[in-house]
């Protein structure tokens, strides 16, 4: 069935260090959606991308869906404390049409 | 705060028994998700509800069941639980429902089944 990956599963950085996830799906998406999940929080969205080649910025985040729209990153220059969480992408369900279909998230710790 | 609230926040039972979780969705906003958050599975989608019908179905075992109330609210149904129930529940919320909409995920609730 449809599947969405996510690399890698964790990733630990030092303050100031770039960060980078890797998302990919095993067909072609309409629109990817990125969520972060901060430690004992709820998924809170972040962005969505539609566009084959489209990228996206937010201050320190850079969102990009690749030109086939079977992948997609996220990028964080400069990494703070306050960036620590999930990072999970998310694209439509095939199947179930308007669900999404979850990869299993990049775990993101920094230290200072 | 995403407007979507879910009660109760913590939940502790037993094996066999049946518990109802309840989602009120972010005001205006006519579809609700339900998703499982377990540890080795990631977040599942369960069912969508859009203005009192069923929209899709995921990966919802047959002992689950849910429904969506004229108020909009929502309310997921787990019974015969067993010890692998035992995950985080999330409601989530769009207005219309659709592939592009965005989904806001309420708190959570943690079910516990001992």
């Amino acid at each position: 069935g449809q599947q969405v990956m996510q690399i890698p599963q964790y990733q630990h950085v030092q303050e100031g260090e770039d960060f980078t996830t890797y998302c990919n799906s095993s067909t072609t998406l309409s629109n990817i959606q990125w969520y972060k999940q901060r430690p004992g929080g709820h998924p809170v969205f972040l962005i969505q991308l539609v566009k084959s080649g489209e990228v996206k910025k937010q201050k320190r985040l850079t969102f990009q869906f690749g030109e086939a729209k079977k992948n997609s990153s996220l990028h964080i220059t400069a990494t703070q404390t306050t960036d620590v969480g999930t990072y999970f992408c998310a694209g439509p369900d095939n199947q179930a049409g308007t669900a999404l279909i979850f990869g299993k998230g990049t775990t993101l710790s920094v230290s200072s | 705060d995403s407007g979507v609230t879910q009660t109760p926040k913590h939940l502790i039972t037993a094996t066999g028994q049946r518990v109802t979780l309840r989602c009120s969705p972010r005001s205006g906003d006519l579809s609700v998700y339900w998703y499982q958050q377990s540890l080795d599975q990631g977040l599942q989608f369960l069912i969508q509800y859009y203005n009192g019908e069923e929209r899709a179905k995921g990966n919802i075992l047959e002992r689950f069941s849910a429904q969506q109330f004229p108020d909009l609210h929502s309310e997921l149904n787990l019974s015969s639980l067993e010890l692998g129930d035992s995950a985080l529940y999330f409601c989530a919320s769009s207005q219309a429902g659709g592939r592009t909409d965005t989904q806001y995920f309420g708190p959570g609730t943690r079910l516990t089944v001992l």
